[in-house]
């Protein structure tokens, strides 16, 4: 089974620019969380969906914002960037709603990078 | 991904020491802890989990290990392995969900 995908790997933006990112869940899951890491803050949560519906959000700017798709895939998009947006975002898939029921599988992450 | 990098704590151990990674976490209410593994280029990987009605829970080759008192979080590894070189994060999750809670992480490298 495929694990979970994000495109692009890579993405070089300029302050005041928007980005969306895509992430592919395993086949089968219907949770999709995303997560930022930065060396400053460490891995913080942004937001989870479930069934195309917000199930949580994270204490983030209005910049930052989500959706999901019938198919489960999820994109998460970011306006107006500003340098300190530049980070990995990481997005983990679940076949459940809740952590202690089945596992979270994270992808790779996008690399963002603000200039 | 890469590891959270430059303020990361670090733990060196030789090749077949055991390994001690700690965590303090933060809600006295989390009920749900999970210990991830992050390598370089990747995403956080499961290691192994626990539930707050226990004290420690044995996977292959890790030990976790829940002080509810005083909100203490232990991994130990037996016999510490090159492979096992990378970031541990520990994770706190409360009131079910998938809304984790990361810690800071500990730099992990072991030396032949």
């Amino acid at each position: 089974k495929a694990g979970v995908t994000q495109t692009p790997r890579y993405l070089i933006k300029t302050r005041g620019q928007q980005v969306t990112l895509s992430c592919s869940p395993i086949s089968g899951h219907r949770s999709v969380s995303w997560y930022q890491q930065t060396p400053g803050q460490g891995l913080q949560f942004l937001f989870e969906y479930f069934s195309e519906t917000q199930r949580n959000k994270g204490n983030f700017p209005g910049r930052f914002s989500g959706r999901q798709f019938s198919n489960s895939r999820s994109e998460m998009n970011v306006s107006t960037l500003e340098l300190g947006d530049s980070a990995l975002y990481l997005c983990a898939s679940s076949s459940s709603r809740r952590s202690d029921e089945e596992t979270q599988y994270f992808g790779p992450g996008t690399r963002l990078l603000v200039l | 991904g890469e590891s959270v990098g430059l303020h990361l704590p670090t733990l060196s151990v030789q090749e077949g020491d055991n390994s001690i990674i700690n965590c303090a976490y933060s809600n006295s209410a989390s009920d749900y802890f999970i210990w991830y593994k992050q390598e370089s280029g990747k995403g956080p990987q499961f290691i192994i989990d626990i539930r707050s009605n226990m004290d420690k829970r044995q996977g292959q080759r890790v030990t976790v290990l829940l002080n509810k008192t005083v909100k203490h979080l232990s991994l130990q590894i037996a016999a510490t392995q090159p492979g096992d070189s990378a970031v541990y994060f520990c994770a706190e999750n409360n009131m079910g969900g998938n809304k984790l809670t990361f810690g800071t992480g500990t730099q992990l490298k072991v030396e032949l």
